[in-house]
Order: C-alpha cells, then sequence, then structure tokens
C-alpha cells in the first residue's frame, strides 16, 4: 500500500535551518509528481511546493520561494524539502503527499512532521 | 489567484442528519475540485476530485457536486467518524499557485 513517512522536523531557532524528508514506498515514485503542504498550529492547509516527475520542473508558494527548496532521490525514493531562514510564522506541521496521475489534487498523504521555529 | 471561500466555518449536526457544505470560488475553476476531510491529529484524506468523483474507499454517503464556482459537499447520514474538517481545493490550474479554502468543521 502507498505509505509516504516524513521525518527531520524539530524545534530550531529563527534564522535556522532544517532539512525535512518524506520515505515514498507501495507505488512506483517517478510516475508521480510530489508535493509538500504545511499546516500551522490551529490554522487551515497551505501548499508549498511541487516537483515534477524528472525533478526538472519545480514550484514554490510565495511565501517560501527563495528560503525553500525541494528536491528528490529518484533511486532512494526520498522526497526532499530544504528550509533556510526559518521565520516564527513557518512554524507548522509539513506534510508530503502524493499528485495523482489523475489530475493536480493530492490522493495520499504523509502523517506529517512538525516544525517549530522559536527563539 | 483564485481564492476559495467555504461555508459555514462550523455544522453543528447530529448523528444520521443530513450535512451540506458548501465552497465558492472566486472565478470559474469549471469541475476541477478537491474536498478532503481531516480529523484531529491526523492528516487530511481525499474524499472527492473532479467535483463529483469519489476517491478510492470513500463512501457513498459522501457525494459532491458543482461547477464553476460554487461547489456543495454533501454527507447524506452523518456517521460519528464523520466528524470532522473539510477543505475544498481547486486542482489543475498551472502553473500551480495552490489555495484551499479556510475549511468546513462538522461538529456535533
Amino acid at each position: 500500500q502507498v505509505q509516504l513517512v516524513e521525518s527531520g522536523g524539530g524545534l530550531v531557532k529563527p534564522g535556522g535551518s532544517l532539512r525535512l524528508s518524506c520515505a515514498a514506498s507501495g507505488f512506483i515514485f517517478n510516475d508521480h509528481y510530489m508535493t509538500w503542504i504545511r499546516q500551522a498550529p490551529g490554522k487551515g492547509l497551505e501548499w508549498v511546493s511541487y516537483i515534477s516527475t524528472s525533478g526538472s520542473t519545480i514550484y514554490y508558494a510565495d511565501s517560501v520561494k527563495g528560503r525553500f527548496t525541494i528536491s528528490k532521490d529518484k533511486a532512494k525514493n526520498l522526497l526532499f524539502l530544504q528550509l533556510n531562514s526559518l521565520r516564527v510564522d513557518d512554524t507548522a506541521v509539513y506534510y508530503c503527499a502524493r499528485v495523482s496521475e489523475a489530475g493536480l489534487f493530492f490522493d495520499f498523504w504523509g502523517q506529517g512532521t512538525l516544525v517549530t521555529v522559536s527563539s | 489567484e483564485i481564492v476559495m471561500t467555504q461555508s459555514p466555518a462550523t455544522l453543528s449536526m447530529s448523528p444520521g442528519e443530513r450535512a451540506t457544505l458548501s465552497c465558492r470560488a472566486s472565478q470559474s475553476v469549471r469541475t476541477n475540485l478537491a474536498w478532503y476531510q481531516q480529523k484531529p491529529g491526523q492528516a487530511p484524506r481525499l474524499l472527492i476530485y473532479g467535483a463529483s468523483t469519489r476517491a478510492t474507499g470513500i463512501p457513498a454517503r459522501f457525494s459532491g457536486s458543482g461547477s464553476g464556482t460554487e461547489f456543495t459537499l454533501t454527507i447524506s447520514s452523518l456517521q460519528s467518524e464523520d466528524f470532522a474538517v473539510y477543505y475544498c481545493h481547486h486542482h489543475d490550474n498551472w502553473p500551480p499557485q495552490i489555495t484551499f479554502g479556510g475549511g468546513t468543521k462538522v461538529e456535533i
């Protein structure tokens, strides 16, 4: 079955960095766009970034552009999100999600990893 | 940017009742609309895509309708496990600048 398992979250000071990982299994990783979506405590969902099957096409939300970098290791079925210049308002649960082959919606989600930015 | 607005913010219901959740787009999104369910402490789960197609394994009591700017998620007879937050999402815009609706909480 499809599994997405995020890791790498934690407590970091403003201006710091973290690298999130998402281990994918149960499907052909290289056949799907992948995405990161975040949710601040008690708030709604906010899309963060997309990466294409080849990794050559990448998009970011304006709120993270220039600070976050999405990447993937196709051989190891891993998705990454490098978070730099972190701000307090980046505090959120970060979910990786699979983009469906039927359209740009998200058909499987990981359980999320919490990033807390605080001094 | 297309803005998705959900109403009401909170829906107080009883088990067995019919729940109707609304989602409005600031401009036409045709039928490129998905719905997700999120229970406390869990990741969202895809319920509906293409405005009306149920995702794999989703019970038939969940149905979606609408096109253009007005969409509805209906839960025909609420079960205890359906009390959750529901989000709509416009999909298939390119390049993707994805926005979700603010959510509707269905509570007892």
